[in-house]
């Protein structure tokens, strides 16, 4: 069946340094790929999609990157602070489901 | 004004109970969807409907009856309660299924 695998599970950071996060997908349908930040006691919030059509978007300190060929992408921040630190996850999917990631926990230190 | 709002945000409930989660979005949506996130974060889609029909049923115990009365609403039924029914029930909302989902801030259900 579908999957959308995403490592690293954890991930510590020093503020102002950057971090990535990766993402590798099954279903070769997928034409869609956001990224969402969960905080604590919080529902996630998308912060950045992208669509197959594209190979890379930015904003600001975020970034995501699609290879369509090796089905992976990628999220990049750039200058972490310390209200970075969240839970992220990437989902993958097309106008039938959208399958999540297993989840990234950032923290970043001060 | 809250995007997608679910109530209760905690219940706490003795096994083998019935218990109900509501779910409504003031979004105009189409789609609405029931995630389940268990104790290591993994995020579980349930069901998903589009204007009130059931589109996906990812092998959920028939105890877990979802019920959309209408587009803005998709609240969330259990039968028989059991302890690994524990989690955090995520409802969300999305215009399609390839757009941004809008999550509701979760009900934690601790079954004891």
């Amino acid at each position: 069946g579908e999957n959308v695998e995403q490592h690293p599970s954890t991930l510590s950071v020093q503020e102002g340094d950057s971090a990535v996060i990766k993402c590798t997908y099954s279903d070769s349908a997928s034409n869609y790929f956001p990224w969402y930040k969960q905080e604590l006691g919080k529902g996630p919030q998308l912060i950045i999609d992208i669509r197959s059509n594209v190979g890379e978007k930015k904003d600001q300190r975020i970034a995501v990157t699609l290879n369509k060929t090796a089905k992976h992408f990628s999220l990049h921040i750039t200058e972490t602070q310390p209200e970075d630190s969240a839970v992220y996850f990437c989902a993958g999917g097309n106008t039938d489901k959208l399958i999540f990631g297993t989840g990234t926990r950032l923290q970043v230190f001060p | 004004d809250t995007a997608v709002s679910q109530t209760p945000k905690y219940l706490v409930t003795q096994m083998g109970n019935d218990k109900s989660i509501k779910c409504e979005q003031n979004l105009g949506h189409d789609t609405m969807y029931w995630y389940k996130q268990d104790s290591k974060k993994f995020l579980k889609i349930m069901f998903s409907y589009n204007n009130k029909e059931l589109i996906i049923n990812e092998t959920v115990p028939n105890r877990f009856s979802p019920k959309s009365p209408d587009k803005a609403h998709l609240n969330l039924h259990i039968n028989s309660l059991e302890l690994g029914d524990s989690a955090v029930y995520f409802c969300a909302s999305s215009q399609q299924t390839n757009t941004e989902a809008f999550f509701g801030q979760g009900t934690r259900l601790t079954v004891v």
